[in-house]
């Protein structure tokens, strides 16, 4: 079975701090993606990589940066948290197979309030 | 360019009874779609996946959803609902970068809620 890992299932940061979310998993997939879950919005695309050390942007990158020095984690930084970013954070990952069509994993989610 | 509307935020059924939550989309080429659920507090977890094969597609715990062209559905049903399938449900629809990349375009959700 794939899994998506995350590193904290909760989690409270004050304004201003930096924020790391990590995501590990366990397929050697090539594709790991970072979306925020929002009520009435459904899934919004921040930031995904494709390769070690390759980075792409999402729908919704401002405020955010990723870190991809690991074929298996793919990091989401927060450089400095607003309350606007409380949200769930889900990581995904998948294997490049026919053109369309890639199933994604995702971990569990991490919640993060911003005070 | 590629997009999903749910039609239903909120879908409310007795146990027992048929569910069925509606999904239209929009691409430029054919798609492949998926439907996707998730439990309160919980990951996505696949449903079912359509990707141009047969038009009608069986999923997980009894689902199913139909591909149809002419009307760009793909309607998520199940013939009797159980208590466990109270869920938020996703539809979603591909699109690719790059070439083989499959990145995807996710519906707002419908919240199915089932009563005894």
């Amino acid at each position: 079975d794939v899994k998506v890992t995350q590193s904290s299932r909760y989690l409270v940061k004050r304004t201003g701090e930096k924020v790391f979310l990590e995501c590990v998993q366990d397929m050697d997939h090539e594709n790991m993606f970072w979306y925020r879950q929002d009520p009435g919005l459904g899934l919004r695309l921040i930031y995904f990589s494709y390769d070690v050390k390759m980075k792409e942007k999402g729908d919704i990158p401002e405020g955010y940066s990723v870190s991809r020095e690991k074929k298996e984690r793919f990091s989401l930084i927060l450089e400095s948290a607003s309350t606007n970013q409380t949200s769930m954070y889900l990581c995904a990952s998948s294997y490049p197979g026919l053109a369309g069509g890639d199933e994604q994993f995702f971990g569990p989610g991490t919640r993060l309030t911003v005070l | 360019a590629q997009s999903v509307t749910q039609l239903d935020s909120h879908v409310s059924v007795s146990e027992g009874t048929p569910v069925l939550l509606r999904c239209n989309y929009s691409s430029s080429y054919s798609p492949s779609l998926f439907w996707y659920v998730q439990h309160p507090n919980k990951g996505l977890q696949l449903l079912l996946k359509y990707t141009s094969a047969a038009t009608l597609v069986k999923g997980i715990n009894g689902f199913e959803a139909e591909f149809k062209k002419s009307e760009t559905s793909f309607h998520l049903t199940k013939p009797s609902a159980h208590m466990s399938d109270a869920a938020e449900y996703f539809c979603v629809v591909s699109w690719n970068y790059g070439g083989s990349q499959g990145n995807l375009i996710f519906g707002k959700g419908t919240k199915l809620s089932v009563k005894p």
